[in-house]
């Protein structure tokens, strides 16, 4: 069984559309997250949600939206994408917002 | 701010030990975590250190010193399954977000 799933897992789009990309664990953990990578190797959290509450919110453009309907679901919606948003997208889970990150496979964002 | 170094690329060979080197300048400090990320797949955690010392789990250790702002990952009995990037994240003790390093990846050759 997945801890954390992600989908898609690849994403091709053209500039200017909007986008989700959805998230589940079935830890049973309290605090989500998303985090990008980019194509430098990167990694640099976005957005943090604990007990569906945003805890943590990067400086990331407004075109960045999470939203957590419950506990276990954590979506990213981006609006009118850009090329500088292709990037691999990773959604984690942790037990709480001090124990270890346990990671989704990744999405990988291409704009084209 | 926070500035996480270590090394961009370590070549080792298959049986041997590598010493994964992490330098970080942070306003503050609550844990410094080393993850695992195979080319293209999820980072994976390996190990934990908020207080000074070593962490052994298996053929991975991690060292933490706090007062140097510097920690290690060493790896033992190299397998060829362990070429990876190792990637060094200290967390914020203000809201726990984790900062990670560019990592390092490893490269074992038979």
């Amino acid at each position: 069984d997945t801890a954390v799933s992600q989908t898609p897992k690849y994403l091709v789009t053209q500039m200017g559309n909007d986008k989700s990309i959805k998230c589940e664990q079935n830890l049973g953990h309290d605090t989500m997250y998303w985090y990008k990578q980019d194509s430098k190797k990167f990694l640099k959290i976005m957005f943090s949600y604990n007990n569906k509450e945003l805890i943590i919110n990067e400086t990331v453009p407004n075109r960045f939206s999470p939203k957590s309907p419950d506990k276990a679901h954590l979506n990213l919606h981006i609006n009118s994408l850009e090329l500088g948003d292709s990037a691999v997208y990773f959604c984690a889970s942790s037990q709480d917002p001090k124990a270890e990150a346990f990671f989704g496979q990744g999405t990988r964002l291409t704009v084209v | 701010g926070q500035n996480i170094d270590q090394p961009t690329e370590m070549t080792a060979t298959e049986g041997a030990i590598v010493q994964i080197n992490c330098t970080y300048q942070t306003s503050g400090f609550n844990g410094l975590f080393w993850y695992q990320q195979h080319a293209g797949e999820a980072p994976t955690f390996l190990s934990y250190n908020v207080l000074d010392g070593l962490e052994e789990k298996g053929r991975f250790s991690s060292f933490l010193s706090r007062s140097k702002g510097y920690s290690y990952l060493l790896l033992k009995e190299l397998q060829m399954k362990d070429s990876a990037s190792y990637l060094c994240a200290v967390r914020d003790p203000n809201d726990y977000k984790l900062s990670f390093g560019a990592g390092t990846t490893v490269t074992v050759r038979a």
